[in-house]
């Protein structure tokens, strides 16, 4: 599995883009990269996943360059109910092994 | 649909004290089961995680253990617990065999403080 790096933490104020940038320079071939939120006394929750380009859901973005040697997950408008920490993982089928960093703490002010 | 429980969610527990936290899935078979652990202010440690019935794998050597008696139970134990076991313990699934992704569903979680 690829080992991630991310900024320890962020700060942003209510309805601003946040782009929050994971490194993972030795992503296999075959791994997929993960983002997970979580919320204090909770269990991470799955935000979004991709292999490469860009995905999009109902909440993120994720943007995966072609060297796939890193990936940015993009939270339009913040709110103060996003202040959480986001974690990046990399994922391989077959053996999934999911291990977690540090994470991004984000702290969204008024 | 697939549901995850752990208990209890609260213990407080004496140094040297056994311990007991369980987990249940429903509506899923074959899973892979993981056991997490978050120090106050830290990441999630990988501690265990299982792909079938009897099978465990340790990440990180201490005096925990876990079983899987069942096919959806996964059971985290220690016979004498540490101050340093203290934390909030997370139980989490996926759907086992698959060649492709995944996402991790966690359970509510269960916080342990060793006194």
């Amino acid at each position: 599995l690829a080992k991630t790096t991310q900024p320890i933490s962020m700060d942003s104020y209510e309805g601003q883009e946040v782009n929050i940038t994971c490194s993972h320079n030795n992503i296999a071939t075959n791994d997929y990269i993960t983002w997970y939120q979580q919320f204090p006394s909770q269990g991470p929750r799955f935000i979004i996943q991709g292999y490469k380009t860009k995905v999009t859901n109902e909440v993120a973005s994720l943007f995966i360059p072609a060297d796939r040697k890193s990936s940015t997950l993009s939270l339009p408008r913040v709110s103060l109910s996003d202040t959480a920490v986001y974690y990046c993982l990399g994922s391989r089928g077959g053996s999934y092994i999911p291990t977690f960093g540090r994470g991004t703490s984000l702290i969204v002010h008024p | 649909s697939q549901t995850i429980h752990q208990w209890p969610a609260t213990l407080v527990q004496p140094v040297g004290s056994p311990l007991s936290l369980e987990c249940t899935v429903e509506g899923t078979s074959n899973p892979n089961l993981y056991w997490y652990r978050q120090a106050a202010g830290r990441g999630l440690q990988l501690l265990f995680y299982s792909v079938g019935i009897g099978q465990i794998s340790s990440e990180v050597p201490q005096n925990l253990s876990a079983s899987r008696p069942q096919d959806r139970q996964f059971i985290l134990s220690s016979k004498k617990l540490l101050l340093s076991d203290s934390g909030f313990y997370l139980c989490a699934w996926i759907r086992g065999g698959s060649l492709g992704l995944g996402e991790l569903f966690f359970g509510e979680g269960s916080r342990l403080t060793v006194l």
